[in-house]
C-alpha cells in the first residue's frame, strides 16, 4: 500500500529552526508538496519538489531525497504565527495525490 | 487572479437529513475539481474529482454524491446522512492536466456535524 509518515506533533521556541520531516513509500513519484494549515482553515501551499535537492523560499525550505523516500520541511527564525499543521502530500504514478496526516507544530514564546 | 469560494461555513445536521455543499471557482477556465474530507488525525481523502462538466470520478464508496453542472461549479450532496459523515469538507481546483507543480487551491471549507 501506498504511505506517508510525518510526526504528529513538534514543539518550537519562537525564533529557532525547526525541521519537519516526511517519508514516504508510494507507487511512483511525481512530486512532492508541503501545505501549511492553520487550525480550522484550509491548507495553503507552501513548496513543490520533484527533483533531489534543496527548494528555498523566504524563511521555509524544502529537501527531496528520492532515492530515500524523504523529504524534509525546515523553517527558520520561527514566528508564532509558523503554528500550525504542516502536511507532506506525494503524487504517485497515477498523479494522484497522497496526503500524510500533518504535523502539528506547537511555538512557544 | 484566481478565487475559490465554498458554502457553507458550518452546519449542524441531523442523521438521516440531506446534505449539499456548494463551491465555485472564479478567473479560470475548465478546472480540474476535487471534494475531500479531512478527518481528525488523519490525511486529507479524496472523494470526489472532476475533470469537466459531468464527468465525477468517485475514489470512496459512500452515501455522498458529486455533480458538476458547470464549468465551475462543483456539489457534493447526499440524500440520508450518517453521523460517520460528520467532519471537514474541502473543495479545491488546479489547473487542467497533471504535469508540472499543478498547485491545489482550497476553499476555506465547510465544518459538517451531524447529530
Amino acid at each position: 500500500g501506498q504511505n506517508i509518515d510525518q510526526p504528529t506533533e513538534m514543539t518550537a521556541t519562537e525564533g529557532a529552526i525547526v525541521q519537519i520531516n516526511c517519508t514516504y513509500q508510494t507507487s511512483g513519484f511525481n512530486g512532492l508538496f508541503w501545505y501549511q494549515q492553520h487550525a480550522g482553515e484550509a491548507p495553503t501551499f507552501l513548496s513543490y519538489n520533484v527533483l533531489d535537492g534543496l527548494e528555498e523560499k523566504g524563511r521555509f525550505s524544502s529537501f527531496l531525497s528520492r532515492s530515500k523516500g524523504y523529504s524534509y520541511l525546515l523553517l527558520k527564525e520561527l514566528q508564532m504565527k509558523d503554528s500550525a499543521s504542516y502536511l507532506c502530500a506525494v503524487r504517485d504514478s497515477n498523479y494522484q495525490l497522497i496526503w500524510g496526516a500533518g504535523t502539528k507544530l506547537i511555538i512557544k514564546p | 487572479s484566481q478565487t475559490i469560494h465554498q458554502w457553507p461555513a458550518t452546519l449542524v445536521q441531523p442523521v438521516g437529513s440531506p446534505l449539499s455543499l456548494e463551491c465555485t471557482v472564479e478567473g479560470t477556465s475548465n478546472p480540474n475539481l476535487y471534494w475531500y474530507r479531512q478527518a481528525a488525525g488523519r490525511g486529507l481523502q479524496l472523494l470526489f474529482y472532476s475533470v469537466g462538466i459531468g464527468q465525477i470520478s468517485s475514489e470512496v464508496p459512500q452515501n455522498l454524491s458529486a455533480s458538476r453542472p458547470q464549468d465551475r461549479q462543483f456539489i457534493l450532496s447526499s440524500k440520508k446522512l450518517l453521523l460517520s459523515d460528520s467532519g471537514f469538507y474541502l473543495c479545491a481546483w488546479s489547473k487542467m492536466g497533471a504535469s508540472g507543480a499543478n498547485v491545489l487551491t482550497f476553499g476555506a471549507g465547510s465544518r459538517l456535524t451531524v447529530l
